[in-house]
């Protein structure tokens, strides 16, 4: 069964520096997503990406953030400048049509030390 | 905005046992989806089921069902004969059918735990 991938699986890295998520999404799924979860709490939105832009943004995906997909399977998410606060796990998600289903990738666990 | 509550921070339940997690959500919309994703240790997202606002009929999938009440604007997942792999974090989760938005916006969680 086709599933999200995602690289990698863990990531620590020092305050200031950037940090680049990557994604697979489903072969045939056309929507992309970034979502996050600080440890022990709800899952949040980030982004949403169709036809190479971005379609929706929450408040947190600020400046610092940027998304991209650079070939025809990858979709990056890119942290230019990382703070403490920004660690957390970050799952990428996938639907074939903007109402179809969410699939969610094994998720990126950053830690920003 | 759209809000999800899910008001059990944790639940329990007996091997073989059947257990229901609560959900509420806050919407002045008549056309959204709603879904319940289960997050076990590993902290994958894994999809348990799903349900359009517009279907009367109460989802299904294997030991899974929802009981979902438009005019409440509740959906609860029963868990039939659990199993201990049923153990997980669960989120309700809703999104939109109208706007041209398509986020998740999910709830709290609720912390099943399966004993023996």
């Amino acid at each position: 069964e086709p599933e999200v991938t995602q690289t990698p699986s863990h990531q620590v890295t020092q305050m200031g520096q950037e940090v680049i998520l990557r994604c697979v999404p489903i072969s045939n799924h056309l929507y992309f997503y970034w979502y996050r979860q600080i440890l022990g709490q709800k899952v949040e939105f980030l982004v949403s990406f169709y036809n190479n832009e971005i379609s929706e943004k929450s408040e947190i995906f600020d400046d610092q953030f940027s998304v991209e997909r650079p070939d025809g399977s990858n979709f990056t998410l890119k942290i230019r400048s990382t703070k403490l606060e920004d660690s957390a796990m970050y799952f990428c998600a996938s639907s074939e049509r903007r109402i179809e289903t969410q699939y969610f990738g094994p998720g990126t666990r950053l830690l920003v030390l | 905005a759209q809000t999800v509550t899910q008001s059990q921070p944790e639940m329990s339940v007996q091997e073989a046992e059947t257990v229901t997690l609560s959900c509420t959500y806050d919407t002045s919309e008549s056309d959204y989806y709603l879904f319940w994703y289960k997050q076990p240790p590993s902290r994958q997202m894994i999809l348990v089921i799903r349900q359009e606002a517009y279907k009367q009929q109460n989802a299904t999938e294997n030991r899974f069902s929802v009981n979902f009440q438009k005019a409440a604007k509740s959906f609860s997942l029963k868990i039939s004969d659990s199993q201990l792999g049923d153990a997980a974090m669960y989120f309700c989760a809703y999104r939109s059918g109208e706007t041209s938005g398509s986020r998740l916006t999910f709830g709290e969680g609720t912390q099943l735990t399966v004993n023996p």
